[in-house]
């Protein structure tokens, strides 16, 4: 079964850190994209990070509230994806999805989804 | 605000058919291919239409994508009550470098 089990969020205070991770199975994980996205409380979904696969460098691209402050990881070994979060701000509360993404190269459609983890940023 | 406009809720009775209409701009919508997903709170997003009108492995045909210029619908058929749900329509911006998504469109089966 293809599936995508996010874990690491929590209630964390404005300013500190928090390391998200998703594990992915049933499918081969090293030959594909990986994205995060979120949706903060009352809004829509949003992009926020995405990582190639080991042939395009394992190189990130970024959603603009996410520049700066958080850093998308892979390992392949485990078939897991990281979401590096820094400076966490009240704005940045919400539940954090972890995707496959189709494109190799560029972020493109998102077809395998986790569940999500929640992440409240709250003094 | 939304780079990609929806309407907020949309409704119509069983057995019905609705659509569901996402404008953009020729950064977004008017040069790339436009993607639907459904979403249930407490669920995993769901993909139901890719690059503008195809069906996602193991979506029912009731569902259906188009575009024109730099706007697109999803169009959902023969409405059922689980059809209700949160709906996004989602597309790379040349400009942005990013990619896009509409506000989401609630839609209620009456």
């Amino acid at each position: 079964e293809v599936q995508l089990v996010e874990s690491g969020g929590g209630l964390v205070q404005p300013g500190r850190s928090l390391r998200l991770s998703c594990k992915a199975s049933g499918f081969n994980f090293r030959d594909s994209a990986m994205s995060w996205l979120r949706q903060s409380p009352g809004r829509g979904l949003e992009w926020v990070a995405y990582i190639r696969k080991e042939a395009y460098s394992r190189t990130a691209a970024y959603g603009a509230s996410a520049k700066g402050r958080f850093t998308i990881s892979r390992d392949d070994l485990n078939s897991i994806v990281y979401l590096q979060m820094n400076s966490l701000q009240t704005e940045d509360t919400g539940i954090y999805f972890c995707t496959r993404d189709f494109s190799a190269s560029t972020p493109d459609y998102m077809d395998v989804w986790g569940k999500g983890t929640t992440v409240t940023v709250s003094s | 605000q939304s780079v990609l406009t929806q309407p907020p809720s949309v409704s119509e009775a069983p057995r019905q058919r609705v659509s569901i209409s996402c404008s953009g701009s020729s950064s977004n919508i008017g040069s790339n291919g436009v993607n639907w997903y459904r979403h249930l709170p407490g669920k995993a997003p769901k993909l139901l239409i890719y690059y503008d009108d195809l069906l996602a492995s193991g979506v029912s045909d009731r569902f259906s994508g188009s575009k024109s210029g730099t706007s697109a619908s999803l169009a959902i058929s023969a409405l059922q009550a689980e059809d209700e749900a949160d709906y996004y329509c989602a597309v790379w911006d040349d400009t942005l470098r990013g990619v896009v998504f509409g506000g989401g469109t609630k839609l209620t089966v009456l």
